[in-house]
């Protein structure tokens, strides 16, 4: 079975531009899961869609943050304009059910460095 | 309060030594609890989840007591391919089933 695909691996940016990143979950899992990781820390949810829809965005800084997953299948997540706190490791994960009951796969991740 | 607490790290360890992790969780609703391991620049994979009964796999025991809110993670005889960082993870259904994560115990185990 082919994993969680995310792309780009790596990405540098300076302060104030814009970034987008790609996932492509695992095939059939409806949760889709966005993660922040700033090295140092374990990853922090930043949003959670089940198909299509949002189920939580609470810790989603929606000031710069945003993601979508319109056909229930990838996602994107873009940050305008980037914060130099906004370097971190960020992680996609997709699981079958909303519960997670059948485990989570994650992602290479994409690391990103705002200069 | 962080909802998942570990033992700040590292841990720097000789081989075949034994080493206990110990993490706290905050939500007494929390259902389904795990250890989670991350290699340097990788993402984190699933060691092994945790049961009420305390849980073997080989050289790794998991122990939950739901009173105390407590998880531990024991490694015996620790292999330099133990080394990693440990990430005590908890699910909780009230919120959404979306993973917990601590901060991770950075673990080196030396020759």
């Amino acid at each position: 079975e082919a994993g969680v695909a995310q792309s780009p691996r790596y990405k540098i940016i300076e302060k104030r531009q814009s970034v987008a990143f790609w996932c492509n979950p695992i095939s059939g899992h409806a949760t889709l899961y966005w993660y922040q990781q700033i090295l140092g820390q374990g990853p922090k949810l930043l949003i959670q869609f089940q198909n299509n829809g949002v189920v939580d965005d609470s810790q989603l800084p929606k000031d710069r943050f945003s993601a979508e997953r319109l056909k229930g299948v990838d996602s994107t997540l873009k940050i305008q304009p980037a914060k130099l706190e906004d370097s971190a490791v960020y992680l996609c994960a997709s699981s079958l059910d909303i519960q997670g009951t059948r485990g989570y796969t994650f992602g290479s991740g994409t690391r990103l460095t705002v200069v | 309060r962080k909802e998942v607490e570990q033992d700040p790290g590292p841990f720097n360890v000789p081989e075949g030594a034994t080493v206990a992790f110990n993490c706290t969780y905050s939500n007494s609703a929390s259902q389904s609890f795990f250890w989670y391991r991350q290699d340097c620049r990788k993402e984190p994979k699933l060691l092994m989840s945790v049961y009420s009964s305390g849980n073997e796999d080989g050289r790794f025991t998991a122990q939950l007591n739901r009173a105390s809110q407590y998880i531990s993670l024991l490694i015996r005889d620790s292999k330099l391919s133990d080394s990693a960082t440990y990430l005590c993870v908890v699910i909780a259904y009230n919120q959404g089933g979306k993973l917990i994560f601590g901060q991770g115990t950075e673990l080196s185990v030396k020759p």
